[in-house]
């Protein structure tokens, strides 16, 4: 059972543009991680949020935790060539960090 | 040298070699954990070792096997592996088995031939 949906799957965009990617479950979540993973690398952890509604910023890179904490958003200003890569949403549970879920992730293509 | 490290970055072996994957985190963190990412998969738990016990085996076949021998090294053990092991096998870490967030090595590419 794939427990955390990532969409779109594939997303190729010119530099400037916005972008907005989604990671959606079923599930609670305690926390949500978001990582960037570029070819033959290994994730790379952007943020973690831990409260319902929380809205984190990282420099262009816009994350939000959905109410319910079932759900985030990523949004990028702006994308960049740099931005390129897979981003992973990955949900925890208290108690339970072995217990990450992970889901198949977005592949972002930002060309010049 | 910082973070989680891994070696060798890429392995290419037969189905019959034995050849080991290690892994060393410097972040002073005592739960490693080894995870499988295949093409179209999302990541794959195999391993999770917690103040140097596993504490999680998630089914996996036993030609891997896992070793800790303290806090900061894991290894895995590989024998008589089949082409669909072919793989990024990547190792993380976290502050302990309770913490959600965990930070991930380079990965070993490993083709079995």
């Amino acid at each position: 059972t794939q427990l955390l949906e990532q969409s779109p799957q594939f997303l190729s965009i010119q530099e400037g543009e916005n972008l907005t990617v989604y990671c959606n479950s079923s599930s609670v979540f305690s926390s949500l991680q978001w990582y960037r993973q570029e070819p033959g690398e290994g994730p790379v952890l952007l943020v973690t949020v831990v409260t319902g509604g929380e809205v984190k910023k990282l420099k262009r890179l816009t994350f939000q935790f959905g109410d319910a904490r079932k759900d985030s958003s990523l949004h990028i200003t702006a994308a960049q060539p740099g931005d390129t890569g897979l981003y992973l949403c990955a949900g925890g549970y208290s108690n339970s960090g072995y217990a990450l879920n992970f889901g198949k992730g977005t592949s972002l293509l930002v060309t010049p | 040298e910082t973070g989680v490290t891994q070696t060798p970055r890429h392995l290419v072996m037969g189905m019959t070699n034995k050849k080991s994957l290690k892994c060393e985190q410097h972040l002073g963190h005592n739960a490693m954990y080894w995870y499988k990412q295949s093409a179209k998969k999302p990541l794959e738990l195999m391993f999770v070792y917690n103040f140097k016990e596993q504490t999680e085996n998630n089914s996996v076949p036993s030609r891997f096997s896992p070793e800790c021998p303290n806090s900061s090294h894991l290894f895995l053990h590989l024998h008589t592996l089949q082409p669909e092991d072919s793989a990024l096998y990547l190792c993380a870490s976290s502050q302990d088995w309770s913490t959600d967030t965990q930070y991930f090595g380079p990965g070993t590419r490993l083709t079995v031939l």
